[in-house]
């Protein structure tokens, strides 16, 4: 994870927005993920974005790609308690594996 | 279908037992992905099958030996390992090595005692 950043902790209340950012370092990668893990869970795949989108909207999900600076951002709108979990962006740089951030824990306060 | 199962779901092992963990998708995909993820930590790559061989072997100690039976079936046998092993093990596949995005399993939570 060292060449994809991520702060380590958000808390939010219920049903604010939520803003998790990630920096990236390859400007091959093709396309960037958002995965969620559930405690004690595997990695579930929220979204992706392509690297020739700005912006990508999946229902209360938006991602923001910002290619000159290498920031990815995921927008969690009307958050909830069960959006609680660890958030982590990747990114898949061409011809490569894909790369992790470290993950951000998102907390979700009734 | 989009599922990558997983099993077991928990095992807890000697360090002289040998075990299995078995990984299954039925998505077609032809890459298939064994991840190390210790807690608080993101997930480690450790092994890619592309077209049922193995691709990349991330300098992973032998006491792990992966196996790619068939297109759907993706296994980690394990021998001899060590209490610092224990961790939560993924599975995951894509449709092509590198190319897609990567569907993961629930994982096999490993208690090495």
């Amino acid at each position: 994870g060292e060449d994809v950043e991520q702060s380590l902790f958000l808390s939010v209340r219920e049903g604010d927005s939520s803003v998790i950012n990630c920096t990236y370092t390859d400007s091959s990668s093709t396309y960037l993920y958002w995965y969620k893990q559930e405690p004690g869970a595997g990695l579930q795949l929220l979204t992706y974005i392509f690297s020739n989108m700005d912006m990508k909207q999946d229902q209360r999900l938006t991602v923001l790609l910002n290619k000159k600076d290498k920031h990815l951002s995921l927008r969690i709108a009307d958050t909830q308690t069960g959006d609680s979990a660890i958030y982590f962006c990747a990114e898949l740089p061409a011809g490569n594996m894909l790369t992790f951030g470290g993950g951000t824990r998102l907390m979700v306060k009734p | 279908d989009t599922e990558v199962t997983q099993t077991p779901k928990h095992l807890v092992m000697g360090m002289t037992n040998k075990k299995s963990l078995k990984c299954e998708q039925h998505m077609g995909h032809r890459a298939m992905y064994w991840y190390k993820q210790k807690a608080k930590k993101p997930p480690e790559l450790m092994f890619v099958y592309s077209y049922e061989k193995l691709s990349i072997n991330e300098s992973v100690p032998s006491r792990f030996s992966p196996e790619c039976p068939n297109s759907s079936l993706l296994n980690l046998h394990l021998h001899a390992l060590q209490p610092e092993d224990s961790a939560l093990y993924l599975c995951a596949s894509s449709q092509d090595q590198g190319i897609t995005e990567a569907f993961f399993g629930q994982g096999t939570r490993l208690t090495v005692v």
